[in-house]
């Protein structure tokens, strides 16, 4: 596609509900990102992916994230048994390699509500 | 994120007015990004520096990179309502592998 895509662009959840948000990076980026972004804040960081391998976890906040990438292209973001604060919009990006030059593409998010 | 600042935090200005935002790293620059974003949507790439010195313009946005202070500038001329958003620095530091660590952002309205 012409950019990265995201889906569902809103989603509501009960508190202990899971939740799976999609992205659909740009065809032919190797590096795909997770971000978490709460309100009035900067995105955080929460995982790397370079292909199919997930090469950077370490800034998913619990082990009820769960992120795959099974064929190195559409990628997966799961969150078990949600909580209030779990509540932020959810940014995906894609880079053709990730390194200094390369751009960074974001999508649109995933604005997850938990009620 | 304590890694980068962002200065201001809230910009207003009266349409036709310049303006400049800060970014500025506790870490070496190895690369300096800057995104635009509306409210509850996603980052629009706006430009990436990468050398000390360098600047780039687009319309009527221009960053520099000065990489011995370890800070970029986002320059506006002639601001309008268009301009209004926010705006995010993201910098490569590497202090943790390969990710992009961002800013607070810097909340943009312009008046007309």
């Amino acid at each position: 596609g012409a950019g990265v895509s995201q889906s569902p662009r809103y989603k509501v959840a009960k508190r202990g509900q899971d939740v799976a948000l999609r992205c659909d990076p740009i065809s032919g980026h190797v590096s795909l990102f997770w971000y978490q972004q709460a309100l009035g804040q900067g995105p955080e960081f929460l995982t790397y992916f370079q292909n199919e391998a997930q090469l950077d976890k370490s800034g998913l906040p619990s082990d009820r994230f769960f992120a795959e990438r099974p064929e190195g292209s559409v990628s997966t973001l799961k969150i078990q048994r949600t909580q209030q604060e779990d509540s932020a919009v959810y940014l995906c990006a894609s880079s053709s390699r990730f390194s200094s030059g390369n751009t960074i593409y974001f999508g649109e998010g995933s604005w997850l509500t938990v009620v | 994120s304590q890694e980068l600042e962002q200065s201001p935090q809230s910009l207003i200005v009266q349409e036709g007015k310049n303006l400049t935002i800060n970014c500025t790293s506790s870490k070496t620059l190895y690369g300096l990004y800057w995104y635009k974003q509306k409210y509850g949507e996603g980052l629009i790439f706006l430009m990436m520096l990468q050398k000390g010195g360098e600047e780039k313009s687009h319309e009527k946005i221009t960053a520099k990179l000065d990489e011995k202070k370890q800070q970029s500038s986002l320059h506006i001329t002639a601001s309008q309502p268009s301009h209004a958003g926010i705006y995010l620095c993201g910098a490569d530091i590497r202090v943790s592998g390969s990710r992009l660590t961002f800013g607070e952002g810097t909340q943009l309205t312009v008046n007309p």
